[in-house]
């Protein structure tokens, strides 16, 4: 059964601190995985892409990483700003099925001043 | 640039009563459209999508259904509606292989 799985399921940290998100997936055959943010009461809103040949890529403060071979990947947030508060969304899709997206369940940020 | 609209925002209805929720989008065109129900602790679920006017894919049973009549036109109805259809639902367009751009929701309570 395809799945994807995030953690923590929540974070709390300091303003300037930085963070690192994890997703795990079983999802196959893999076409790409997505990272979202979602603020509150607001849809998701597309962050940056990985496909199966790129290891890194970043987004400004936004970093992220995957293992292919591990099917791990994480989000990094650097110097953290208060704005950086909402749902973290890790979505891979797959090539076939129905729902080719996978949806996590997300890791909520809290950036406290 | 391309934007999606949702409405309403929130919605407060009886069990057993209709639904209809509707989504637009601009600046685009034959766009594949979704519709996602969101619920607490869990990840998305799609619930239908369209490649095009009147086709409708879904493959979860419900007691919803959706319609496109205009290209850029998905709507989300319900002929009664049930305590469990209560959550955020989210309607989405996207090219092929590119982003889903979501709107922002609709918070459905049923009462």
């Amino acid at each position: 059964k395809n799945q994807v799985e995030q953690s923590p399921q929540s974070l709390i940290i300091l303003e300037g601190k930085n963070c690192t998100l994890q997703c795990n997936y079983t999802v196959s055959p893999f076409s790409n995985l997505r990272w979202y943010k979602q603020d509150t009461g607001r849809g998701p809103v597309s962050l940056t892409i990985m496909t199966f040949s790129e290891n890194t890529k970043s987004n400004g403060r936004y970093t992220a990483t995957l293992d292919a071979d591990t099917k791990q990947s994480s989000l990094h947030i650097t110097a953290s700003q208060l704005s950086d508060s909402a749902s973290y969304i890790c979505v891979v899709r797959a090539q076939t099925g129905f729902q080719k997206l996978v949806f996590g369940t997300g890791t909520r940020l809290l950036v406290s001043p | 640039s391309q934007t999606i609209h949702q409405w309403p925002a929130t919605l407060v209805q009886p069990v057993g009563s209709p639904l209809s929720l509707e989504c637009t989008v601009e600046g685009t065109s034959n766009p594949n459209l979704y519709w996602y129900r969101q619920a607490a602790g869990r990840g998305l679920q799609l619930l239908f999508y369209s490649v095009g006017i009147g086709q409708i894919s879904s493959e979860v049973p419900q007691n919803l259904s959706a319609s496109r009549p205009q290209d850029r036109q998905f709507i989300l109805s319900s002929k009664k509606l049930l305590l469990s259809d209560s959550g955020f639902y989210l309607c989405a367009w996207a090219r092929t292989e590119g982003p889903q751009h979501f709107g922002d929701g609709t918070r459905l309570s049923i009462l």
